[in-house]
């Protein structure tokens, strides 16, 4: 597609629930990262892939939290037993190739807005 | 610890006046900085990076080693500056970002 597609752009759901956040990337786009954006804690990275490979989980706060990525393009953000403090904005970026490469740009998608109530 | 920086949350400042935000970082070796901007309602969008050396919108930013420093600057604030403001630094391959700064361009 023409830019990095989220799924779902708005989600609420219950405290203890499961939810799946979608990302498809930027077509040929082998990267691919997460990140959470909270009110005044900014942009926090969760995890990258390299074609389907995870390098770095590093960022995922805790084992509730898991990705994947299949065929090196959608990925899905799993985050389960859902607690209030997941609530946040969950961006997803997709780049040509990995970040090391100099001169190398990351797009962002719009995001999806998760809501535990 | 690598990190990066962003001093003020809000800064308010007068169409016309100068702006200056703020951004310091720590990190071992030879840095590569960025910043990035997100519109109201817009996706969070690449604004400038320091090897570039290039001035985009009328922002630029100089890489400071001594300072630690990447501060955004512009000579004349625009209404359509009002957005939100990320410094970010590459470690290794991923990008880090500071927690953000909110640009308000007062009428």
């Amino acid at each position: 597609g023409a830019g990095v597609s989220q799924s779902p752009s708005n989600k609420v759901t219950e405290k203890g629930k499961d939810v799946e956040l979608r990302c498809d990337p930027i077509s040929g786009h082998t990267a691919l990262y997460w990140y959470r954006q909270s009110l005044g804690q900014g942009l926090e990275f969760l995890i990258y892939f390299q074609g389907n490979s995870a390098p770095d989980k590093s960022g995922l706060p805790s084992d509730r939290f898991s990705a994947e990525r299949t065929g090196g393009s959608v990925s899905t953000l799993t985050i389960q037993r859902t607690q209030q403090e997941d609530s946040a904005v969950y961006l997803c970026a997709s780049s040509s190739e990995v970040i090391g490469t100099s001169g190398n740009t990351i797009y962002f998608g719009e995001g999806s807005w998760l809501t535990v109530v | 610890a690598q990190r990066v920086t962003q001093p003020e949350k809000l800064l308010s400042v007068f169409k016309g006046a100068p702006v200056e935000l703020k951004c310091n970082y720590s990190y071992s070796g030879s840095p590569e900085l960025f910043w990035y901007v997100q519109y109201s309602r817009q996706r969070l969008q690449l604004l400038l990076r320091h090897i570039s050396r290039e001035s985009i919108k009328g922002f630029t930013a100089d890489l400071n080693k001594g300072e630690t420093s990447f501060h955004l600057k512009k000579p004349f604030a625009q209404e359509e500056d009002s957005a939100m403001y990320y410094c970010a630094l590459r470690r290794d391959d991923k990008i880090i970002f500071g927690k953000g700064t909110r640009l308000h361009i007062l009428p």
